[in-house]
């Protein structure tokens, strides 16, 4: 139990070009998706909180208007990294939570070159 | 000072040696404590989740809490090569609150 998917695995974009991730919760029902960056040999990043139904909270630092994310059901949330630029390349995870619990299941994650 | 403090490492054993990975935090609100595992180029994958204090054993692994001390462990015990990993300690005072991460230690275990 506890799975959670994501695709594309990886993906490779030209600048200028807008590009969404999709992540799924496979076996349980999410109601805060999370969306978090890596860069290598880093930890994680959280970029925003995204509640089923409702605009997702953003860190501090973070576009909103660059990182579009949208969390339409209780089991999928997608970013939209719009107008990719070389410094958007990044490792991308998302994580979900089961509803009434605190616990945070990960995706495989999502590379995104741009070039 | 961060939230969270962990040593990145690397950290490097033989086989079979018994691992010992730590964490220290500051805020004595964070109640939940996890640990992940995270290989190369892969998502986080949930180790350990223990509430308050105490210790919480999963097969070769174990984790303790010492909310006094505001220290967190993993042992992992009969370490194998498969166990060489990033792992990750993180936590949060509940009530749906985001995770604060650890930098990480990376974990190499040697043949």
């Amino acid at each position: 139990g506890a799975v959670v998917s994501q695709h594309p695995s990886w993906v490779i974009c030209k600048s200028g070009t807008s590009v969404k991730i999709e992540c799924r919760s496979l076996d349980f029902q999410a109601t805060t998706m999370f969306w978090y960056r890596q860069f290598p040999k880093q930890s994680l990043m959280l970029m925003a909180t995204s509640n089923e139904g409702s605009k997702a909270t953003y860190e501090q630092g973070v576009e909103k208007d660059k990182f579009l994310i949208n969390h339409a059901s209780l089991t999928l949330s997608t970013l939209t990294v719009t107008s990719a630029h070389p410094e958007d390349s990044s490792f991308y995870i998302c994580s979900a939570r089961n509803s009434g619990r605190n616990e945070q299941f990960f995706g495989p994650g999502t590379r995104l070159t741009v070039l | 000072q961060k939230e969270v403090e962990q040593d990145p490492g690397p950290l490097s054993v033989p086989e079979g040696a018994i691992v010992s990975l730590n964490c220290t935090y500051s805020n004595s609100a964070f109640q939940y404590f996890m640990w992940y595992r995270q290989y190369s180029r892969k998502g986080p994958e949930l180790l350990m989740y223990t509430y308050s204090s105490g210790n919480k054993e999963d097969g070769r692994f174990t984790a303790q809490v010492d909310k006094s001390s505001k220290y967190i462990s993993l042992f992992i015990r009969d370490s194998q090569p498969s166990d060489s990993a990033t792992y990750l300690c993180a936590m949060n005072s509940g009530g749906y609150n985001k995770l604060i991460f650890g930098a990480g230690t990376r974990l190499a275990v040697h043949p």
